[in-house]
């Protein structure tokens, strides 16, 4: 079955520094990557996700990077605030027609002002 | 539009009980699957549920179980509680269910088994 890694486990940035996240998978027929982030004390909040048909994907200071060949994808966030301290997901949903989505153990991300 | 929302919140159960825990879909979604969150295994998948029939089944022994009824509004069931049930339960409701929908999250049932 999918098996999703995901690196670093924690991550400390400077405000207003970029911060990356990196996840590979191994099912290569995994079709949808999505990425959530998780505040304390709430469920998993969905910030962005990428289709296997595409490459790249911007949202203002968020983008999701996506290389099928080495099965691996990133999160890219840029101009870093301290709200945006929280752990973030990375996820694959296999391509057999299933919803389950297989999750990355996660990347602590503290933002300091 | 409201989100999804789960009850009770928070849980505490002795090993051997049962529990159920509920959780209503947005408005107009029609797929629910619930997932286990623990520190030392993460984010994983139990079920999922479309129009009341359960469509994919993780790893988990036969304790757990779930139903969806007509409203798409779902429960999950933990029958015989071990101490390593103690975990966050989340559902998540997408709009059909098909491989590209997106999944959105509740807030979670906190359950602690003593």
């Amino acid at each position: 079955g999918e098996n999703v890694e995901q690196h670093p486990s924690t991550l400390s940035v400077q405000e207003g520094d970029s911060a990356v996240i990196k996840c590979t998978y191994s099912d290569s027929a995994s079709n949808y990557f999505p990425w959530y982030k998780q505040e304390l004390g709430k469920g998993p909040q969905l910030i962005i996700d990428i289709r296997s048909n595409v490459g790249e994907k911007k949202d203002q200071r968020i983008a999701v990077t996506l290389n099928k060949t080495a099965k691996h994808f990133s999160l890219h966030i840029t101009e870093t605030q301290p709200e945006d301290s929280a752990v973030y997901f990375c996820a694959a949903r296999g391509g057999d027609g299933g919803t389950a989505l297989i999750f990355g153990k996660g990347t602590t991300l503290s933002v300091s002002s | 539009k409201a989100g999804v929302t789960q009850t009770p919140r928070y849980l505490i159960k002795t090993r051997g009980q049962q529990v159920t825990l509920s959780c209503s879909p947005i408005s107009g979604h029609r797929s629910v699957s619930w997932y286990q969150q623990t520190p030392g295994q993460g984010l994983q998948f139990l079920f999922e549920y479309f129009s009341e029939t359960q469509r994919n089944k993780g790893n988990f022994p036969g304790r757990f179980s779930g139903r969806q009824f007509s409203n798409s509004r779902s429960e999950m069931n933990v029958s015989t509680l071990e101490l390593g049930d103690s975990a966050l339960y989340l559902c998540a409701s997408s709009l059909r269910g098909s491989s590209y929908n997106e999944q959105f999250f509740g807030p979670g049932t906190r359950l602690t088994v003593l």
